[in-house]
C-alpha cells in the first residue's frame, strides 16, 4: 500500500511563531487532506489538496503532485493550534481509503 | 448543513462483553461511511468503510464487524471484546466528488 510519512513528528512553538509541517507519499495520489485534531481528540478537515495551493485564514498547503509532498504552513500560530495533523493520501479519489500518516504533534505556548 | 452523530463518548465494558457503536449522519443522502480506530499513539487505522446500505468493505481481519442497516446510520459491533479492541473509535463520512472526510466526535473505548 501507499507509504505517507509525515515529519516532524513532534513541534513546540511560542505564541505568534510560523510553522511548516511535512507529508511524503510513496505514491501518485489524486486526493490528499489535511486534518487538525485537537486536544479532545476531534478531527477537523482543513485542507482536501491533492495538487497546487490553498489558504485558509493564517493556514496554507501546498501539494507538489510530482515530487510526491505536500506542506501544511502555519503562520502567527495560537494556543488554539494545539494537537496533531494529519495527512491522509489515495491513489484515486473514490473516497474509499484514505491512508493517514502518524502525524506531526504540534505545542503552541503562550 | 450535514452532521454526523456518534455515541456513547465514552464506553468501559469487560473482556468478553458485546459492543455495539452507532454512527449517523444528517443532512446528506448515499454517503460514503467510515469507522477508524486510533490506538495509544497517533496512527488511524481504517477498520471498514461502505459505500452503500448492506455494502461493507473491511481493511483489517479482527474481531469487529460493522453493519449499515439504513443509508445514513452504521454500526460497529463486536461479540467478545478483547483487551486489544481498548482506543479512540471514529467514524466518518465523505461523498463524491472530493470525499473531504468529516468525522465524529469519537468513542473512547476501555475494554477491562
Amino acid at each position: 500500500g501507499i507509504q505517507v510519512e509525515q515529519s516532524p513528528p513532534d513541534l513546540i512553538l511560542q505564541e505568534g511563531a510560523n510553522s511548516t509541517l511535512r507529508c511524503n507519499f510513496s505514491d501518485s495520489v489524486n486526493n490528499l487532506q489535511w486534518f487538525h485534531q485537537n486536544p479532545w481528540g476531534q478531527l477537523i478537515n482543513l485542507f482536501y489538496i491533492p495538487s497546487g495551493t490553498k489558504q485558509n485564514g493564517r493556514l496554507s498547503a501546498t501539494t507538489v503532485a510530482t515530487e510526491r509532498y505536500s506542506l501544511l504552513y502555519i503562520s502567527s500560530s495560537q494556543t488554539t493550534d494545539s494537537g496533531v495533523y494529519f495527512c491522509a493520501v489515495e491513489r484515486e479519489t473514490s473516497g474509499s481509503r484514505l491512508t493517514f500518516g502518524e502525524g506531526t504533534q504540534l505545542t503552541v505556548n503562550p | 448543513s450535514q452532521t454526523i452523530h456518534q455515541w456513547p463518548a465514552t464506553l468501559v465494558q469487560p473482556v468478553g462483553s458485546p459492543l455495539s457503536l452507532e454512527c449517523t449522519v444528517e443532512g446528506t443522502s448515499n454517503p460514503n461511511l467510515y469507522w477508524y480506530r486510533q490506538a495509544a499513539g497517533r496512527g488511524l487505522q481504517l477498520l471498514f468503510y461502505s459505500v452503500g446500505i448492506g455494502q461493507i468493505s473491511s481493511e483489517v481481519p479482527q474481531n469487529l464487524s460493522a453493519s449499515r442497516p439504513q443509508d445514513r446510520q452504521f454500526i460497529l459491533s463486536s461479540k467478545k471484546l478483547l483487551l486489544s479492541d481498548s482506543g479512540f473509535y471514529l467514524c466518518a463520512w465523505g461523498k463524491a466528488p472530493l470525499y473531504n472526510l468529516h468525522f465524529g466526535n469519537g468513542t473512547r473505548l476501555t475494554v477491562t
